[in-house]
């Protein structure tokens, strides 16, 4: 069961580069999230979408933006890379009549310098 | 609002002894769902437990025990004869029990648990 499958694991990117995350789940889950995650700030919402073509912000969404083709997919995009932007992330979903049960994908390390 | 609170940033034992997990929520929900994740230092994160707000029995599975008190708002979690593989940071969590709910999902800071061989 592959689940939840984030790409790509580990990146590097300078300032003021361009780069998507890409999320895919192969649970036929309506909901899907990304999430950034710091040291001391615990997990923190960036976007999510609760079906396919649909998106909203969350509580941390300035500088991200977000794409949701297709059901099984949710794409985060950074436009303009920052330092500020070094973090964790992880994509994540659930299905809305099953206990509001949010599954993982494994993270994504992402560095800006 | 909802809140969750990990009073305990770490926590360091020794293989085999227990260790419990300490959790406190406040939600002006009346009804809600309280979870446990495990992140291991590999860095995934996983989904231990999901527990119903009208259900307070408490739940074991295996080494590891639950113990939800509405009346002090706790989701305590208990692991019995710790392992270093239990090793690993912790997060409970709490959503609002409603379609959906889970975007208004809560996380603490975690608690870091170390076990010593």
């Amino acid at each position: 069961n592959a689940g939840v499958t984030q790409t790509p694991k580990f990146r590097v990117l300078k300032t003021g580069q361009s780069m998507t995350l890409l999320c895919a789940q192969d649970m036929n889950h309506e909901y899907m999230y990304w999430y950034r995650q710091d040291p001391g700030m615990g997990l923190r919402l960036i976007h999510y979408s609760v079906g396919e073509g649909t998106t909203a912000k969350g509580e941390v969404p300035d500088g991200y933006n977000v794409s949701r083709l297709k059901k099984q997919n949710f794409l985060l995009g950074l436009e303009s890379a920052a330092p500020s932007q070094t973090s964790v992330y992880f994509c994540a979903s659930s299905h809305p009549t099953r206990g509001n049960t949010i599954y993982f994908g494994e993270g994504s390390w992402l560095t800006v310098v | 609002a909802q809140k969750v609170t990990q009073a305990q940033t770490e926590i360091s034992v020794v293989e085999k002894e227990d260790v419990t997990l300490d959790c406190v929520y406040e939600t002006r929900d009346t009804t809600y769902y309280l979870f446990w994740y495990k992140q291991p230092p590999s860095g995934e994160l996983v989904f231990l437990i999901r527990r119903n707000s009208f259900d307070e029995q408490n739940e074991i599975s295996g080494r590891y025990s639950w113990n939800f008190q509405k009346s002090t708002s706790s989701f305590n979690f208990t692991i019995t004869a710790s392992q270093v593989v239990d090793s690993a940071v912790y997060f409970c969590a709490l959503s609002p029990h409603r379609r959906g709910g889970s975007e208004k999902l809560v996380f603490g800071k975690g608690t870091k648990l170390t076990v010593n061989p």
